[in-house]
């Protein structure tokens, strides 16, 4: 595998299911981000981990619950989700540190699409 | 207020013209660097080209360049010689100053590319 993987890439699900989003890097990056793309609307940064540890969390609801158990992994755990919440779920990964220049640019997954019924 | 504007939300051209993509921003931050995606049908954000703030040439990569006025606030995406395959929606994204060792990138709304035969 290479670059960054997420699975599943489609979920449906309903509004009382619990679920769990995967993301894996392969670049040996330090810093993992979770966005959200919802149709006609900007991406929303959802959470960014950086060396493991949380260091942003736009105000997201509390249904959505990140994990990064090592810099390779991230996960987006789900729980009673609304319909507003179906969405493409986009995992980033980056090396952090950089004074400047683009050796910290964001490589993205494929995305999970996640329709709640 | 919004930081990253692009105000074409969808553009059709012919194969084998150029094409230049608009994206304007906003920030009062000295340091920052400015980013362009491509995001196809399947999801996934392709990483483009980078300028950053202090790069005094306009950065190239291969048939993408971008057209950098930093008084006018403006990193315009031209691809040359476009091609079927670059039928997609394009982001333009900034990063501001980074934050505990990750960075925040923030995504203006996109323009959907066409591409005709």
């Amino acid at each position: 595998e290479t670059g960054v993987t997420q699975t599943p890439r489609h979920l449906v699900m309903g509004m009382t299911n619990k679920k769990s989003l995967k993301c894996e890097q392969h670049l040996g990056h330090n810093a993992m981000y979770w966005y959200k793309q919802s149709a006609k609307k900007p991406l929303e940064l959802m959470f960014v981990y950086s060396l493991e540890e949380r260091v942003e969390n736009n105000s997201v609801p509390s249904r959505f619950s990140p994990e990064c158990p090592n810099s390779s992994h991230l996960f987006l755990h789900l729980h009673t989700l609304q319909p507003e919440d179906s969405a493409l779920y986009l995992c980033a990964s980056s090396q952090d540190g950089f004074a400047g220049g683009h050796g910290d640019t964001q490589y993205f997954g494929p995305g999970t699409r996640l329709t709640v019924l | 207020a919004q930081k990253i504007t692009q105000t074409q939300p969808g553009m059709f051209v012919q194969e084998k013209e150029a094409v230049t993509l608009d994206c304007t921003y906003d920030t009062s931050d000295p340091s920052y660097g400015l980013f362009w995606y491509k995001q196809p049908s399947s999801g996934e954000m392709i990483f483009l080209i980078y300028q950053g703030s202090y790069d005094q040439q306009n950065a190239t990569e291969g048939r993408y360049s971008l057209n950098f006025q930093k008084a006018r606030k403006s990193a315009n995406l031209v691809i040359s010689a476009s091609q079927l395959g670059d039928s997609a929606m394009y982001f333009c994204a900034m990063r501001e100053s980074q934050f505990q060792g990750a960075q925040k990138l923030v995504f203006g709304q996109g323009t959907r590319l066409t591409i005709n035969p």
